[in-house]
């Protein structure tokens, strides 16, 4: 799996966009940029996945740049109930969803201020 | 559809007590595993299971036993608590298939303490 580089945390002030960035410039051509968040003292949740297209779903929108090196996890109107950490994690899809292996680091820790 | 359903939530041992941690999902899913949490850190994989009947070791295996005998289940044994195993514990599952949109589904964890 590519190796990914977030902000450790960030604040965002509530029902503003969240605008959360992760670094992969080593990532190889076959491999997708995947999006998980964990709320406090929760289970890590699924939010999004692209390859090099943008990505919109009920949750958040995926911006990945052309050279694929970097891209933007977008929470458009961000509530008290995103305060989360978030983690960016790079790989090919893996059967399972990678249940037997995903990788995460530390991410982001995205508060939501009132 | 409960996803995925661990139990206890909270559990407190005493040093070389034995204890099984219960994972359920009602997904159908092949691949399920086991991972743990320290505070401050990200997720590492303990064992994982591709189906019934097969599982393999991940990052920390050690002091951990597990089995499959169902695709619903994969409870998730401490033989002699140690309290380098004072963790968060998560269950996860997922679909078999390459398909890039496969996600995987996570418990709400159990939070082991040993003293």
């Amino acid at each position: 799996d590519a190796k990914t580089t977030q902000p450790p945390s960030m604040d965002c002030a509530e029902g503003r966009a969240a605008n959360l960035p992760c670094n992969h410039s080593t990532i190889s051509g076959n491999e997708y940029v995947y999006w998980y968040r964990q709320i406090h003292s929760q289970g890590p949740q699924y939010i999004i996945h692209g390859l090099k297209n943008n990505e919109t779903n009920e949750m958040a929108s995926l911006i990945i740049t052309e050279d694929r090196k970097s891209s933007t996890l977008i929470l458009p109107h961000a509530t008290l109930r995103d305060t989360a950490v978030y983690y960016c994690i790079v790989r090919v899809p893996y059967s399972g969803g990678g249940a037997d292996g995903l990788t995460f680091g530390k991410g982001t820790h995205l508060i939501i201020q009132p | 559809n409960a996803g995925v359903t661990q139990t206890p939530k909270f559990q407190v041992l005493k040093t070389g007590q034995s204890m099984t941690l219960q994972c359920a999902q009602d997904m159908n899913h092949e691949y399920m595993s086991w991972y743990r949490q320290d505070p401050g850190m990200g997720l590492r994989l303990i064992h994982y299971s591709v189906g019934a009947g097969i599982t393999d070791q991940g990052e920390v295996p050690n002091g951990y036993n597990v089995s499959r005998s169902t695709t619903e289940d994969f409870p998730l044994r401490l033989l002699s608590a140690a309290p380098s195993q004072t963790s968060v514990y998560f269950c996860a599952s997922g679909r078999a298939g390459t398909s890039p949109g496969t996600e995987a589904f996570f418990g709400q964890g159990t939070r082991l303490t040993v003293v």
